[in-house]
C-alpha cells in the first residue's frame, strides 16, 4: 500500500516537445506529492509539488496534474529543452509519515536538440 | 544559505568495515531523513531524526544506525559493511518537524564497498 508506480522508465523527446511522466499511488493517506529532478552524481532537487486540494499546479514550464479519484498524478514539461535531460522521480508522503517520502522508480528523460 | 551539505562526497570501504556519513541540514530545518539510492533506483527511506531521536525507520537492518546532534546535524553509521551497501546515501532536511513540508536533499555520499 506504500508503493508509488512511475512510468515510463525512459522517455525521448525532441527539443520543444512536451514530456509527460505519470505516477500512481495506493495509499489514500498520501497528501503531498512532489517531483524531483536528479542529474548524474547529484542529489534530487525539488522541482514542483502539489497537494490534493487542487487538480493542477503550474510553475514555469512545469505542470503537475492531479486526479484524486484515480490516485494518479503526472508531470508535464512544456517546451522541453536539452538541459531538462535528467532523471525525474515522483514521490508521495502523508498521514503519520512525518514527511517520509515514498519514491517512484524514476524516469530517464532525454531531450534531443 | 549553503543548503544541505554532506560529507564525504565519495568513500571506498572494505567488506566488514564500519562507516560514518555526515549531514548538515539547511538553515532553519530541524528534521533530517536519510535515504539509500541504489544505481538506477529511486531513493529508499532509511530513517528520520527529530529532536535528537529516531522517529521512524524504514526496512533496513540494525547495522544502520544514526544520531542527531543539538545543532540538528546528523550522522549515519553502517556496521559490518556488505557489498550490497554500495549506493548513494542521501540526506534530506525539512522544517517544522517534517510535517509534510518540503524536503531538500544534499548531493549525497557515494559509498563503494569492495
Amino acid at each position: 500500500q506504500q508503493q508509488v508506480k512511475q512510468s515510463p522508465q525512459s522517455l525521448i523527446v525532441q527539443k520543444g516537445g512536451i514530456s509527460i511522466i505519470n505516477c500512481a499511488y495506493e495509499n489514500t493517506a498520501f497528501d503531498y506529492f512532489p517531483w524531483y529532478q536528479q542529474f548524474p552524481g547529484k542529489g534530487p532537487a525539488l522541482l514542483i509539488a502539489i497537494r490534493p486540494d487542487v487538480s493542477e499546479k503550474k510553475e514555469g514550464r512545469f505542470t503537475i496534474s492531479f486526479n484524486k479519484s484515480a490516485k494518479q498524478f503526472s508531470l508535464h514539461i512544456m517546451d522541453s529543452q536539452p538541459g531538462d535531460s535528467a532523471t525525474y522521480f515522483c514521490a508521495a508522503s502523508g498521514g503519520t509519515s512525518y514527511g517520509k517520502l515514498t519514491f517512484g522508480q524514476g524516469t530517464i528523460l532525454t531531450v534531443h536538440p | 544559505d549553503a543548503g544541505v551539505t554532506q560529507s564525504p562526497t565519495h568513500l571506498i570501504k572494505t567488506r566488514g568495515q564500519q562507516v560514518t556519513l555526515r549531514c548538515s541540514p539547511k538553515s532553519g530545518h530541524d528534521t533530517v531523513s536519510w535515504y539509500q539510492q541504489a544505481l538506477g533506483q529511486g531513493p529508499q527511506f532509511i530513517f528520520q531524526y527529530y529532536e535528537e531521536e529516531e522517529r521512524q525507520r524504514g526496512n533496513f537492518p540494525d547495522r544502520f544506525s544514526g544520531h542527531q546532534f543539538p545543532n540538528y546535524s546528523s550522522e549515519l553509521n553502517v556496521n559490518a559493511l556488505l557489498l550490497g551497501d554500495s549506493a548513494l546515501y542521501l540526506c534530506a532536511s525539512s522544517p517544522l518537524g517534517g510535517m509534510n513540508t518540503e524536503a531538500f536533499f544534499g548531493q549525497g555520499t557515494r559509498l563503494t564497498v569492495v
